[in-house]
Parts: structure tokens; sequence; C-alpha cells
């Protein structure tokens, strides 16, 4: 089993829908929770990140952690076309152990 | 964050050479990190790289194919040696950063590898 596990997709959604990214992790120990967007043929994007449960809002996007069920969510709200990338959830432990776990990525396409 | 570069951007290889990819940031940091990620999969760390010090690697990869060197806080080498079809891949190199309540990592563009 995958420390973190994540719908590689594809998703397809019309412009404006909202969309739900999500992932789940096996291990309890992680404490600090990221989302990468990443854009075809460039590197990865740093987009929200958060420290163990709760939520936290930019703009549009909102990403959650549910620590006790072990499962984080990024939202886009008005999705646009241009957020069409590859979203990777993506978790480390404790400060001091830098190491990331990343999910598979889920591949977006945002149809105008 | 961190402004990030790397050389070069992609390259087509032929099996048994070897290439050097480099990494340039714009700011000094302690702590490089090297990551493979193989077409339609995941990003998956190869070696922690700390100036002044061996890089550590992470299981399945060692020193002999991924040697690496970290000579001052800006700068790192990957060398992906002897090489075969399946190192074809994209090569990321990431820096730590630090943000309100913990620590994150930046990456670079990534090189974009081919060998045929």
């Amino acid at each position: 089993q995958k420390e973190v596990e994540q719908d590689p997709g594809p998703l397809s959604v019309p412009e404006g829908a909202i969309v739900s990214l999500n992932c789940t992790y096996s291990n309890s120990a992680f404490q600090y929770f990221m989302w990468y967007r990443q854009y075809s043929r460039k590197g990865p994007e740093l987009l929200m990140y958060t420290y163990s449960s709760g939520n936290k809002e930019d703009g549009r996007f909102t990403a959650q952690v549910d620590k006790s069920s072990k499962y984080i969510s990024l939202f886009i709200r008005d999705s646009q076309p241009s957020d069409s990338a590859t979203y990777l959830c993506a978790m480390r432990r404790i400060q001091g152990a830098q190491k990331l776990v990343f999910g598979q990525g889920t591949r977006l396409t945002i149809n105008p | 964050s961190a402004v990030i570069s790397q050389k070069p951007s992609r390259d087509i290889c032929q099996r048994g050479t070897s290439l050097t990819i480099q990494c340039q940031v714009d700011s000094q940091v302690t702590m490089m990190f090297w990551y493979r990620q193989q077409p339609g999969q995941s990003l998956t760390l190869i070696a922690t790289a700390n100036q002044g010090s061996e890089a550590t690697y992470e299981s399945g990869f060692v020193i002999d194919k991924f040697p690496i060197s970290r000579p001052n806080l800006t700068f790192s080498t990957l060398t992906v040696s002897n090489m075969s079809p399946e190192d074809s891949s994209i090569y990321l190199c990431s820096v730590e950063g630090s943000l309100a309540g913990g620590e994150t990592q930046y990456f670079g563009p990534g090189t974009r590898l081919l060998v045929l």
C-alpha cells in the first residue's frame, strides 16, 4: 500500500464548476500538507500549505485537512481553463524531517 | 520563494553515456533535493544534498548511478551514469523554504531526459 493515495484521473469539468481533489494517507505522523500545481512541461508550483487539521483559503482555492480520517482535499471554486494542470498532494512528518511524500497527481482539464 | 534554474532543460542521450544536470538557486540554502518523475508518475526522491557533506540517498538509489555534488550553498549537480532507456524521466531539483508554521520545498523547472 502506498503511503499517499491520489486518484490520477483524468478529471474533466466545465468552466465555472467547483472542483474537488482528494488524497488519502496511511501514516498518522504526517503533519504538514501541501498541494502543488504542475503545468505541462513545468516544475511543480506550491499552491497551498497547511499544518495539521483544518481549512485554509486563498482566493478561489481552499485546502482541507481531516487528520482523523487521514484525508485531505483541495477545492477550486469558479474553475477557469487556466486551472488545467496536474495537481499533486504532498505531505511530510514533523519539522526537521524534510522528505516529502507525493501522491500520484490528478490531471485536471477545465473546458471552456 | 527561491528562483531555481536547471540546465539542460532537456536532452536526448545514447544508452551507456552519462549526463550531468545542474541546479542553480538565487539564494543560499542548506538543503537541496533531487527528484525523479517518470512518465505519468509522481515524484520520487532520489537524494538529499547538504553543502559540505555526502548526499543521503533514498532506498533504490545509489551513488554510483546518481553521483551528486554540492560545492556551495547555491549550486548542485546530479549525474545520471551509464544511462539506459529506463532512466528516461524528468529530473527535478528542489530547495527548502520556510513558511509561517513550518517548512516546505520549491521546485525547479525540471530536466527532461530521453535515453535511446
